[in-house]
């Protein structure tokens, strides 16, 4: 089945620094890949996407960009802040378009920003 | 406008009771999911509605668990005879169904204990 690896962390980096967060996975198909983050005390958010090969998604200084040929989908930022600080999940979907279908999470890796 | 709204927010209960869980999609959201969170085994897709209709059922953890939804709005998550097992944050997103990929929208979720 369905499958992704992120590191767990907790990841912990001074403000300013460049991030990376590593996320690989299986798949049977060609799926949509997603970062999700939920910051302390609220719930899940879309943070970026990107539905195909070589696609990069970027939201708020965060880009990742799907790559097919490692199967893989790591988080970057050029200089992170202490807002930053949360948990952030790689996911990815087997449904095509708009369609329904159930995300599969990796198990979230929790970074922490040191001001 | 209103969010993902689920309630009870916590719940606790003795093992061997059943619980019920429920969540309010946003107005106009045709999908429906829910999830499971805990620390052991972080974010499992559990089950997901198109309107009123569940086509994939197959994460559902065992038959103690059931869900449905009625009128294309609210769904409701029950557990019979709780097991320890079963505590962990149960978490409901819905989303609009189209052409392109739709963004799930999470709610704050219900902490479960099973004492």
């Amino acid at each position: 089945g369905d499958s992704v690896t992120q590191m767990e962390g907790p990841v912990t980096l001074s403000e300013e620094a460049f991030l990376t967060i590593n996320c690989t996975y299986t798949a049977t198909g060609y799926p949509s890949l997603f970062w999700y983050v939920q910051y302390p005390g609220e719930g899940l958010q879309l943070l970026l996407k990107a539905t195909k090969a070589d696609d990069k998604g970027s939201n708020k200084g965060f880009e990742a960009t799907y790559r097919k040929e490692t199967t893989s989908f790591h988080l970057e930022k050029g200089s992170v802040q202490v807002s930053d600080s949360a948990v952030y999940f790689c996911a990815l979907s087997e449904g095509s378009g708009g369609g329904a279908d159930g995300l599969t999470f990796g198990k979230g890796t929790h970074l922490i920003i040191q001001p | 406008g209103a969010g993902v709204s689920q309630s009870p927010s916590n719940k606790v209960t003795e093992k061997g009771k059943d619980v019920e869980l429920r969540c309010d999609p946003i107005s106009g959201h045709t999908a429906l999911y829910w999830y499971r969170q805990s620390l052991g085994q972080g974010l499992e897709f559990l089950i997901y509605f198109q309107g009123n209709s569940a086509p994939d059922k197959s994460g559902l953890p065992s038959d103690r668990f059931s869900a449905e939804r009625t009128g294309g709005s609210v769904s409701t998550l029950t557990i019979q005879r709780t097991q320890q097992e079963d505590s962990a944050v149960y978490l409901c997103a819905s989303s609009r169904l189209g052409a392109d990929y739709q963004p799930q929208h999470f709610g704050d979720g219900t902490r479960l204990s099973i004492l």
